[in-house]
């Protein structure tokens, strides 16, 4: 079974600094799609970013990027310029091939990211 | 565009009562996942439903637990005679088609069952 490991339960980081969340992942699949959740205190679960794993090239949205290391398993988040708003639970997720047709998601148990004014 | 309901937002039961978790879907979707949430945990996957179909139920418990995704209305997790472990927040999300490239997930913004 895939599992997703997130080994940082609390981060900080300083305004308009950047912090790295770090994942990892245990599969035995060679095609997959990894996520990064946004969790605010509103309880909504928002899509950051998505990496498609036969993708070579790490996914950037805007000022959100990641660090994807298919044969080490790792799938960090970086943000940077970070503000006030980022503050927010976030959870790495794995997608599996096996599940092609179910979109079931295997989640991290998450980091809680403070952002310090 | 309304995305995924889900009502009531808090939930308050007694141990032993029963308590009925509803999804509406984004309009014209017609795939559904049911996600639990335990304090300070990810999301465990419980139950993926189509229309009127269980396609994948391999995260539910055996007992108490069961859901549905009728032809019409909203889909339905209900869990029978709650006890006090099953306090947590449950998350609906829904797709349009198969295949995260196609159709990635909507997530509700859950509802928070808690069990006294």
């Amino acid at each position: 079974a895939q599992t997703v490991t997130q080994s940082q339960p609390e981060m900080s980081v300083q305004e308009a600094e950047t912090v790295t969340l770090s994942c990892t992942y245990d599969t035995s699949e060679s095609d997959y799609y990894l996520f990064w959740y946004k969790q605010p205190p509103s309880r909504q679960m928002i899509l950051v970013i998505r990496q498609e794993a036969y993708k070579q090239q790490n996914a950037t949205e805007n000022r959100f990027s990641v660090n994807f290391q298919k044969a080490a398993k790792s799938f960090s988040l970086k943000i940077s310029d970070s503000q006030l708003g980022d503050a927010a639970m976030y959870f790495c997720a794995y997608h599996g091939s096996n599940n092609f047709g179910n979109e079931k998601l295997t989640f991290g148990t998450g980091t809680r990211l403070t952002i310090i004014p | 565009n309304a995305g995924v309901m889900q009502n009531p937002r808090h939930l308050v039961r007694r141990r032993g009562q029963e308590a009925r978790l509803r999804c509406s879907p984004v309009k014209g979707h017609s795939h559904v996942y049911w996600y639990r949430q335990l304090p300070e945990e990810g999301l465990k996957f419980m139950v993926y439903l189509q229309k009127e179909n269980i396609i994948d139920e391999s995260g539910m418990p055996k007992e108490r637990f069961s859901a549905e995704f009728p032809k019409e209305g909203p889909s339905i997790l209900r869990i029978q005679q709650v006890v006090r472990g099953d306090s947590a927040a449950y998350f609906c999300a829904s797709s349009h088609s198969t295949g995260i490239s196609n159709s990635p997930l909507h997530f509700g913004n859950g509802t928070r069952l808690t069990v006294t």
